[in-house]
C-alpha cells in the first residue's frame, strides 16, 4: 500500500534557506504536493510536481523529486517567519479515482 | 468566493451522542472527501464521493457515515461518537476525480468525552 513519510520538526533561522524532505513508496505515483497549514487554517496548495519532472521551481520555493530513490524535498529559500507551519508531503496514485496519500506533516519553526 | 466551508468548527460532544459535522462547496464540484487529522498520523481519509449517490469508504471508515444527496453538500455523521474519534477533520472537494488539485475546508476540532 501506499506510504508517505516525513521527519515531523524542522526549525531554521530567519533568512536561511528551509529544506524539508518526504518519501514515499508507491511507484505509480502520478502527482506529488506539497501543502502548507497555517494555525486553526485548512489545507492550501503551495506546489505540485508531475511524477515526470525532477524540479520545478515557484519564487522562493523548489520541488526536487527523485524518482529512483522515491523522495521528494521542498526547499524555501529566504524562509520568513511567515512560513512557519505544517508541510505535508501527498502522493496521488494512478488508479479509478482520485487517491490521495498524505504524509504525516513537517513543523516548520522560524526563529527571528 | 470559491470556498469549502464547514459546521460547526468546535464542538465538545459526549460518547454516544450523534452527531453531524457539515461540509459544503461553492464549487460545482463532483469530488468530495472527509479526512482526519491526528498527531503524527497525518491526514487518513475516512470517505470520497465521486459524485451525487456516489460514496466509498476510504482508509478509516469504522464509526462514520457520509450521504451526497445533493453535489454541493457532504455531511459525515457519527451515529454513536467515542473518544478515539476526537481530532480535527477536514473537508475536501475537486472539481472531478482527475483534478489535481483539492480544496479544504477550515477543520472542525471534535472532542468526544
Amino acid at each position: 500500500g501506499e506510504d508517505v513519510e516525513q521527519s515531523l520538526f524542522l526549525s531554521v533561522r530567519e533568512g536561511d534557506s528551509s529544506v524539508i524532505n518526504c518519501t514515499y513508496t508507491d511507484s505509480s505515483s502520478t502527482y506529488l504536493y506539497w501543502y502548507k497549514q497555517e494555525p486553526g487554517a485548512g489545507l492550501q496548495l503551495l506546489t505540485y510536481i508531475f511524477s515526470n519532472m525532477d524540479m520545478k521551481q515557484d519564487q522562493r520555493l523548489t520541488v526536487l523529486l527523485n524518482k529512483k530513490d522515491k523522495h521528494l524535498s521542498l526547499r524555501i529559500a529566504d524562509t520568513q517567519t511567515g512560513d512557519s507551519a505544517i508541510y505535508f508531503c501527498a502522493e496521488r496514485t494512478s488508479g479509478g479515482y482520485q487517491k490521495v496519500t498524505f504524509g504525516t506533516g513537517t513543523k516548520l519553526q522560524v526563529i527571528p | 468566493e470559491a470556498q469549502v466551508t464547514q459546521n460547526p468548527r468546535y464542538l465538545i460532544t459526549v460518547t454516544g451522542k450523534k452527531l453531524t459535522v457539515t461540509c459544503s462547496q461553492n464549487m460545482n464540484h463532483e469530488y468530495m472527501s472527509w479526512y482526519r487529522q491526528d498527531p503524527g498520523l497525518g491526514l487518513r481519509q475516512i470517505y470520497y464521493s465521486m459524485n451525487v449517490e456516489v460514496t466509498d469508504k476510504g482508509d478509516v471508515p469504522e464509526g462514520y457515515k457520509v450521504s451526497r444527496k445533493e453535489k454541493r453538500n457532504f455531511p459525515l455523521i457519527l451515529e454513536s461518537p467515542s473518544p478515539n474519534q476526537t481530532s480535527l477533520y477536514f473537508c475536501a472537494s475537486s472539481a472531478d476525480r482527475n483534478s489535481y488539485e483539492q480544496y479544504f475546508g477550515p477543520g472542525t476540532r471534535l472532542t468526544v468525552t
